[in-house]
Parts: C-alpha cells; sequence; structure tokens
C-alpha cells in the first residue's frame, strides 16, 4: 500500500533563511513524487514533480526538491524563505503502473515569519 | 486562458438529500479528477474521467457518482449525503492519464451537510 508522511504539522522559519518541509513515502515500485501548496480559500497549486532522472528536482517560485531512494524521503526545499511563500504544502506519492494510487500527505501549514 | 472552474463556491444541504458539484478542465485538458478534503487532511481521490468514462476509482462508496461531457466539463453527484461529506471538493484536469503530465487543481466547492 502507498502512504505519504509528513512528519511536520507546523514549520515557522524567519524570512530570509533557508525552509525545509520534510515528506516521507512509502511505495511499492518506482515512485512519482510531487509537491503541492495551497494558500488560503484556494485549490492546490503544483510546485514540482519527481518522475525519474536527476535527484535534485527544480520547481516553482523557487523551490526545490530532493529525491533520496534509500531514505524514501522527498523533502520540499528553499534557499531563502519569504513572508509570501506561509501556506499549507502537500506531499503526493503515485505508483507509474496506476494513476489512481496517487495519495496526498496530510499538508504542513509553513508560517514564515518577518 | 481560463483555468480549472469550479460551481459552485458554496454549498450548504441536509442529510439525505443529494448534490451535483461543476467541474470545467484548463483548456486543452481531456482528463478530470475529483478529490475530497476534509478540514485539516490532504485531498482523498474520488474517481478520474476520461473519454467520458471513470477510468479510476477511489475508496469512496457508490453513492459517489460522475459524469463527463463531450466537451470535457465533468460532474460529481453525491446522493444520500451524510455529515461526514462535509468537505471541500476539488476538481483537477491534465491532458490524457499520464502522470507525467501536471493536474492543474480549481478553487474548489465547500460543501456544508447539516
Amino acid at each position: 500500500a502507498q502512504s505519504v508522511a509528513q512528519p511536520e504539522d507546523q514549520v515557522n522559519v524567519a524570512e530570509g533563511n533557508p525552509l525545509t518541509v520534510k515528506c516521507t513515502y512509502s511505495v511499492s515500485g518506482n515512485p512519482y513524487l510531487f509537491w503541492h501548496v495551497q494558500y488560503p480559500n484556494r485549490g492546490l497549486q503544483f510546485l514540482l514533480k519527481y518522475i525519474t532522472g536527476d535527484n535534485l528536482v527544480k520547481g516553482s517560485y523557487g523551490f526545490e526538491a530532493e529525491f533520496n531512494k534509500s531514505q524514501t524521503s522527498f523533502h520540499l526545499k528553499k534557499p531563502s524563505a519569504l513572508v509570501s511563500d506561509s501556506a499549507l504544502y502537500f506531499c503526493a506519492v503515485g505508483r507509474k503502473t496506476s494513476y489512481d494510487k496517487v495519495i496526498f500527505g496530510p499538508g504542513t501549514s509553513l508560517s514564515v515569519i518577518p | 486562458d481560463a483555468g480549472v472552474t469550479q460551481s459552485p463556491t458554496h454549498l450548504i444541504k441536509t442529510r439525505g438529500q443529494q448534490v451535483t458539484l461543476r467541474c470545467s478542465p484548463k483548456s486543452g485538458h481531456d482528463t478530470v479528477s475529483w478529490y475530497q478534503q476534509a478540514l485539516g487532511q490532504g485531498p482523498q481521490f474520488i474517481f478520474q474521467y476520461y473519454e467520458e468514462e471513470e477510468r479510476q476509482r477511489g475508496n469512496f462508496p457508490d453513492r459517489f457518482s460522475g459524469h463527463q461531457f463531450p466537451n470535457y466539463s465533468s460532474e460529481l453527484n453525491v446522493n444520500a449525503l451524510l455529515l461526514g461529506d462535509s468537505a471541500l471538493y476539488l476538481c483537477a484536469s491534465s491532458l490524457s492519464l499520464n502522470l507525467h503530465n501536471e493536474q492543474f487543481f480549481g478553487p474548489g466547492t465547500r460543501l456544508t451537510v447539516l
């Protein structure tokens, strides 16, 4: 069975500092991995995805994520946080053989403090 | 270019009633997926439509049904509403069933069941 864990409900970081939002996954076979962001009262926005290739994936708004197969992790990172990055972040995993197995994590609320 | 649109924005129903939610995909997209996002949780996959047929389905009862029209728009129907059906319902569109293709999410419909 597939599963996604986001071990931190809340992450607080000062503006200008680097940020990390953690994600670990469990899936049989090779995974597709995604990060989405959700701003208040809005739908999800796609940030980035890992399908294959380089373990470091670059996405929208300066975000990047590193795929680590041995640790089954896909942490989201940004070198310098902005106040406007404050939002809810969701990690998701899919299997390459079955689209209906895209599972979202519970989300991590990121607060960037001015 | 309009993105994914959903209607209505908000809806209040009572237990036992039936509800229909509507989604128009992003221009050029032919695949529509529906998700249920309960408060404080990540989105859960309900089902996916492609070429007017349900292609994949998550772990939701038969009370949840859908339809896709020739113009690729879609409806989600929920019968015999329960209090637990209260959630944000998200529609996402993409090009074909390929997970390589990014999903675009609509703003959602907030359903409250009293």
